[in-house]
């Protein structure tokens, strides 16, 4: 069982927005802005689209945003495209013994 | 540019033990931590442990505590990752992944090494 929840899957139309949860506890997600998003596509290595709760690193469009309340953050991707769909996951640092956590991912697909 | 590249898929019986390598260019190598993470197939991301490779400095998962081992050598730029004692349960792509001191986000990732235990 993964320390932070995500929902299982999601999908939408070409060109709608889609929002993936992330819920972690007052030790992890609650307690920094240290929320990160990856993108994985089938057989590909994890890609960072998301760090620090909001940023944006440089070539990652921006149809990706990051947002957070209180123990949940949230990846929203608006116009999607089917080159978006994806398996999505999200991490956060952590007070805990194990000072990183992921979520168990979110299947997105384009319909 | 900055990357990872890590070693072939590996089979091992179970018992056995295996060594990931993961071979950084494109910047300092001692500048940055080398983490590994696993997935294990159609499963989710399993963090395992970090190494600093400027002091050799580790840090484990308390699960692989006594079984994993992380390493480098940097006249070459590369971090190795051993398991040792494997079962079917560590049937995983292995993956390295870049992190700065003082930042909280990986990136990039190596390519993922697919090992099999059976």
């Amino acid at each position: 069982q993964s320390a932070l929840t995500q929902p299982a899957s999601v999908s939408g139309s070409p060109g709608q927005s889609i929002t993936i949860s992330c819920t972690g506890t007052s030790r992890d997600v609650g307690a920094y802005n240290y929320v990160s998003w990856y993108q994985q596509h089938l057989g590909k290595a994890p890609k960072l689209m998301i760090y620090d709760v909001t940023k944006r690193p440089s070539g990652v469009s921006d149809r990706f945003s990051g947002s957070k309340s209180g123990n949940t953050a949230s990846l929203t991707i608006s116009g999607l495209q089917a080159e978006d769909e994806a398996d999505y996951y999200c991490s956060s640092y952590t007070s805990s013994s194990t000072p990183w956590v992921f979520g168990g991912g979110t299947k997105l697909a384009v319909l | 540019q900055v990357q990872l590249v890590q070693s072939g898929a590996e089979v091992k019986k179970p018992g056995a033990s295996v060594k990931v390598s993961c071979k950084a260019s494109g910047y300092t190598f001692t500048n940055y931590d080398i983490n590994w993470v696993r997935q294990a197939t159609g499963q989710g991301l399993e963090w395992m442990g970090w190494m600093n490779p400027y002091s050799g400095n580790t840090g484990y998962v308390e699960k692989f505590q006594g079984r994993v081992t992380m390493t480098r050598d940097t006249s070459i730029s590369t971090a190795y990752m051993e398991l040792s004692r494997l079962t079917s349960d560590d049937t995983a792509v292995y993956y390295c992944a870049r992190i700065r001191s003082g930042t909280y986000w990986f990136d990039p990732w190596g390519q993922g090494t697919l090992v099999t235990v059976s």
